[in-house]
């Protein structure tokens, strides 16, 4: 069985500062990862994701992420964040394949002034 | 394009009543996925649906069920509603179903159902 672990349930951070948002997974095969974010009353965005070939990945709003398989991790960084970035975000891990996503428990990120 | 609509956004109900959720997946995609969200379990996955078959299936009792229409809008249906039940209920789509690579799944608003 698959399993994602975010070792953050919230992170508190000042506009500017770097942040990074941290995510393990657990699988005995393939798999895609993904990072998305949720803002308050609404659905799920996707931020990033991992399928195949190169392991840096990057979203067009300044986040990347690095998929190490030895490590299976996946964490989520951004050298300089916004006021605005202030949001949950899931990690999740789906078989290749298939379209069921398996969530961690979300990180909060709280960036202040 | 539009995107994924879910109705009704909120919905109160007592214990013991019954639910229908529906979503309507963005236009040409013909896959459903419903996930629960709820504070103390996260997000979990209910079912998926494709071409009116569920294909796959989450770890939920029979209380939870759903369908697909011919157009691939979809319902879900809880049935003897418990406390518990309590939570945003998300559906996604995507172009496709389970098998075919990857294909990305877009999410509606979600509807919040309480349970008194």
């Amino acid at each position: 069985a698959q399993s994602v672990t975010q070792l953050d349930s919230q992170v508190p951070v000042f506009e500017e500062a770097p942040v990074e948002l941290r995510c393990n997974y657990s699988s005995s095969v393939s798999v895609y990862l993904f990072w998305y974010v949720q803002y308050p009353n609404q659905g799920l965005q996707l931020l990033l994701k991992y399928l195949s070939g190169s392991t840096l990945v990057e979203s067009i709003n300044g986040f990347e992420a690095e998929f190490n398989k030895s490590q299976t991790s996946f964490h989520l960084r951004k050298p300089s964040v916004h006021i605005s970035d202030t949001a949950e975000y899931f990690c999740a891990v789906s078989n290749t394949g298939f379209q069921k996503l398996v969530f961690g428990t979300g990180t909060r990120l709280l960036v202040s002034p | 394009k539009a995107g994924v609509t879910q109705t009704p956004r909120y919905l109160i109900k007592t214990r013991g009543q019954q639910v229908t959720l529906s979503c309507s997946p963005i236009s040409g995609h013909r896959s459903v996925s419903w996930y629960q969200q709820t504070p103390g379990q996260g997000l979990q996955f209910l079912f998926e649906y494709f071409s009116e078959t569920q294909r796959n299936k989450g770890n939920f009792p029979g209380r939870f069920s759903g369908r697909q229409f011919s157009n691939s809008r979809s319902e879900m249906n809880v049935s003897t509603l418990e406390l518990g039940d309590s939570a945003l209920y998300l559906c996604a789509s995507s172009l496709v179903a389970s098998g075919a690579g990857y294909n990305e799944q877009f999410f509606g608003p979600g509807t919040r159902l309480t349970v008194l």
